[in-house]
Parts: structure tokens; C-alpha cells; sequence
């Protein structure tokens, strides 16, 4: 079935350091979505990517989807202490379930 | 706003027991999912369902079974509770052809 890989699986910054994590999946999606879960929260939805070679952005956050439509990158620019979480992809193959990534784990330093 | 409530956050079983764990949604949804959530797992999902009465596997459906008798509500059923099943759960809803799941608040199960 289809895999999504996520890395990395966790990662530490001092407030006001960029943060990426990367997503791969193991076949071409139709769309993909970020999820971002804080601390003793469940996901909430951020975003979708549906073209190849998409970019979005929502403030401080930037969003791609790679030309071939199998991989994923979300860059956040000078984290803040509100980042801290964890940030999931998930790929839709186009039955309207979604295959989610590990995740990655976000600590921000004061 | 969307609103999908499950019936517990926090819930103890002992081995063996059946165990029933609720998820109902208010935005008229077709389809809806159970995940489970295990650290460095991340979401693995269990089954899903796109219409009332209809169900289908996810990746990890061994030792879980699922009831959508109306819309709104999709339960998840462990038929004999045991400790590898201690784990968070997730309930969601999507719309048909829509952009985002929609996640309850988890529910936390411990079988001991």
C-alpha cells in the first residue's frame, strides 16, 4: 500500500531558527495535506496542495509540492515558542483517505 | 463549525473486555475514520467508512471491528480488549470530495 515518509522524526531550535521537515510519499498523489498537533491536542488542518510544483504560504510557513507529486516540504521561517507541536503530512491517493506521515516533532526554545 | 465528539478522552479496560468507542460528527459527513496514534508510529489508520452501513479496512483493522448505523455516528469495537491495544484513537470526518479531516479530541485507552 502506500507509504508516506516523514524526517526528521524530531527536531530542537532556538526561537527565531528556521525549521523544514520533509515528506515522501511512495506513490504519485493526488493532493497532499499538512496537520499540526500541539501538545496533548488532536491534528488540525493547515493546508492542501493539489498542482505540481505548488507553492503556498501562510505567514511565517511556506508549503511545497514537488513536480512529480510525491514529495513535500514545510518551512517554517524564525520559529516562535507558538510552533511547538507536531507536524504531520498526509497523502490522499484519491479514494478519500488519507495515508499519514510519522510526523515530526517540533520543541522551540525560549 | 465542525464538531466531532468522542464519547471518552480517557478510558481503562481490563484484557478481554469488549470495549466501545464512540465518535459522532454534526456536519452531515459521508465519510469518517478511526485512526490510532502511537509515539514514533505516528497515524495508522484502522478502518473507515464513506456511506451508512458501508465500511472498509485501513492498514491495521486485525482485532477491531466498526458499526455505522446512522450518518453521524461511527463506532469503533475492540472484541476482546488486550494491552497491545493501549493506544490514543482518533476519530474524523470528511466531506465527500471535500479538502480537510476533521478530528475529534482522542480518546486515550488503556487495557490493563
Amino acid at each position: 500500500g502506500q507509504q508516506v515518509m516523514q524526517i526528521p522524526q524530531y527536531q530542537h531550535v532556538q526561537e527565531g531558527e528556521d525549521f523544514t521537515t520533509y515528506c515522501n510519499s511512495s506513490t504519485t498523489l493526488s493532493n497532499i495535506q499538512w496537520y499540526k498537533q500541539r501538545p496533548g491536542g488532536h491534528p488540525v488542518f493547515l493546508i492542501q496542495l493539489v498542482k505540481s510544483g505548488e507553492v503556498k504560504k501562510q505567514k511565517r510557513l511556506t508549503f511545497q509540492f514537488g513536480e512529480a507529486k510525491k514529495n513535500s516540504s514545510l518551512h517554517i521561517t524564525a520559529t516562535q515558542t507558538t510552533d511547538v507541536g507536531t507536524y504531520f503530512c498526509a497523502g490522499d491517493s484519491g479514494y478519500s483517505t488519507l495515508t499519514f506521515g510519522k510526523g515530526t516533532m517540533l520543541l522551540v526554545s525560549p | 463549525d465542525v464538531k466531532v465528539t468522542q464519547s471518552s478522552r480517557y478510558l481503562v479496560k481490563r484484557t478481554g473486555e469488549k470495549v466501545f468507542l464512540e465518535c459522532v460528527q454534526d456536519m452531515d459527513h459521508e465519510n469518517m475514520f478511526w485512526y490510532r496514534q502511537d509515539p514514533g508510529l505516528g497515524l495508522r489508520l484502522i478502518y473507515f467508512s464513506y456511506d451508512v452501513k458501508m465500511k472498509e479496512k485501513g492498514d491495521i483493522p486485525e482485532g477491531y471491528s466498526v458499526s455505522r448505523e446512522k450518518k453521524e455516528r461511527f463506532s469503533l469495537i475492540l472484541e476482546s480488549a488486550s494491552t497491545n491495544q493501549t493506544s490514543m484513537y482518533l476519530c474524523a470526518s470528511k466531506r465527500q470530495g471535500g479538502t480537510e479531516a476533521f478530528f475529534g479530541q482522542g480518546t486515550r485507552l488503556t487495557v490493563v
